[in-house]
């Protein structure tokens, strides 16, 4: 089984919807963090949450709300979507610090959202 | 000026030749240094952790040099396999921003 979970996998949705993707994690990591890939430019991180009472913001979080429910699970909202919100998003997960090594990030398998 | 940036590429190389990716960093404080490798339509996975001293893992040889701010990836004997998009990862000094380059696509050709 695959230790970070995303859903939906695939998504269509219209302008002006609300859209929720869920990310959960057996791993047992503390941080996780939502992220979108547009072709070319690469992954830009949405939010991030070190544990089930922190959320910060990352680059491009305009648009885009979280919710971090429990150390298992952290999910992203679209309160209402756009068209240039039409992306392959992925959550993901990692370790804290530890011994001065930062450690991976382990990926959800993404989810593709398509706004008409 | 990108935080990361990569070889534009894309590569391609003919099966046993070795290959090299190079990345750039603009932030000085970073502290953590890393090469994902992602296949078409799925998510990113993590190839090698680049240490200061540079590290080695079977065929693929990773180096960093803080001076410069710039990470390299060298891919010896490439294999049909090895076909993928490498993406250079940066973190910043308190482990909370992982920056991604815009990678790089190999095509490793028969």
């Amino acid at each position: 089984d695959a230790d970070v979970t995303q859903t939906p996998r695939n998504r269509i949705t219209k302008t002006g919807k609300r859209i929720m993707l869920e990310c959960s994690q057996t791993k047992g990591h503390d941080r996780m963090y939502w992220y979108r890939q547009d072709p070319g430019l690469g992954l830009r991180l949405i939010y991030y949450s070190f544990d089930v009472k922190d959320i910060n913001k990352g680059e491009i979080s305009d648009g885009y709300s979280v919710s971090r429910q429990a150390q298992a699970k952290f999910s992203l909202s679209l309160e209402s979507a756009i068209p240039n919100q039409t992306a392959l998003y992925f959550c993901a997960t990692s370790a804290a610090r530890s011994g001065g090594v930062y450690n991976e990030q382990f990926f959800g398998p993404g989810t593709r959202l398509t706004v008409l | 000026r990108k935080e990361v940036e990569q070889d534009p590429g894309p590569f391609n190389v003919p099966e046993g030749a070795t290959v090299a990716f190079n990345c750039t960093y603009s932030n000085s404080a970073s502290q953590s240094f890393f090469w994902y490798r992602q296949d078409c339509r799925k998510e990113p996975k993590l190839l090698m952790s680049v240490y200061s001293s540079g590290n080695e893992d079977g065929r693929f040889t990773a180096q960093l040099n803080r001076a410069s701010q710039y990470i390299s990836l060298l891919i010896r004997d490439s294999k049909l396999s090895d076909s993928a998009t490498y993406l250079c990862v940066v973190g910043d000094n308190y482990g909370q921003n992982f920056v991604f380059g815009p990678g790089t696509r190999l095509s490793v050709l028969p």
